[in-house]
């Protein structure tokens, strides 16, 4: 079946730490996309990309960064810069061209807390 | 600027009762519009989405929105709603000047449904 996977799930990580979340789909989707979502705030774009070894900052990239080595990786790493990094982290995907073009398909999440 | 309201924070609906949930938008172009579902601890799932034509559009589960561009809105409606309708609801907007830019997301509804 296509989809989107992340993992792991839930994440906990220690003061200083930077961890990594995996973000693959096997949708031969262009774009990927990842979202922060807390309590209250909906979703906001951390990191997207249009393509292989490309990527734009959100509106809140500070403390994260992104790779995108492959068309269907796109992990997210945060990084002890990151002040305030519990949350829940959603990761999607979308055509640039073709039928359904722009619709994002998300993945199930990862739960990242802060010890 | 960019931005999708979501009026109601939360709503309470008796179960085989009428659902409107509220969606308005400001987008200086010609948006793609999406209502997107979420149960908790889950991602997010695409109910319908609006690219053109017919203002009136069907989604999965029963639901169906309709886009009034003199408004500048997106109302996601059921005629009767279920006990696993509750979970919380996003309207988003996209664009059409260039695919795989990210969407812009309202910050939710929660439905809850009385017996």
């Amino acid at each position: 079946d296509g989809g989107i996977t992340q993992s792991p799930k839930y994440l906990f990580r220690k003061e200083g730490q930077n961890v990594t979340l995996s973000c693959e789909q096997n949708l031969n989707h262009d774009a990927m996309y990842w979202y922060r979502q807390d309590p209250g705030q909906g979703l906001r774009l951390i990191y997207y990309s249009q393509i292989v070894n490309d990527f734009q900052k959100g509106d809140i990239a500070e403390g994260y960064s992104v790779s995108r080595e492959k068309k269907e990786s796109f992990p997210l790493t945060v990084t002890s810069a990151q002040k305030n990094p519990t949350a829940f982290y959603l990761c999607a995907s979308s055509r640039l061209a073709g039928p359904s073009t722009d619709t994002q398909y998300f993945g199930p999440g990862t739960r990242l807390t802060v010890l | 600027a960019q931005s999708v309201t979501q009026p109601d924070i939360h709503i309470t609906v008796s179960e085989g009762a009428s659902l409107e949930l509220r969606c308005n938008y400001s987008y200086g172009a010609t948006p793609y519009l999406f209502w997107y579902v979420q149960s908790p601890g889950q991602g997010l799932q695409l109910l319908l989405k609006y690219f053109s034509g017919d203002t009136l559009v069907q989604g999965i589960k029963g639901f169906e929105a309709e886009f009034k561009r003199s408004q500048s809105s997106f109302n996601l409606r059921k005629p009767s709603v279920h006990w696993s309708d509750a979970a919380e609801y996003f309207c988003a907007v996209g664009g059409s000047r260039q695919a795989g830019t990210a969407l812009i997301f309202g910050k939710g509804t929660t439905l809850s449904v009385s017996s």
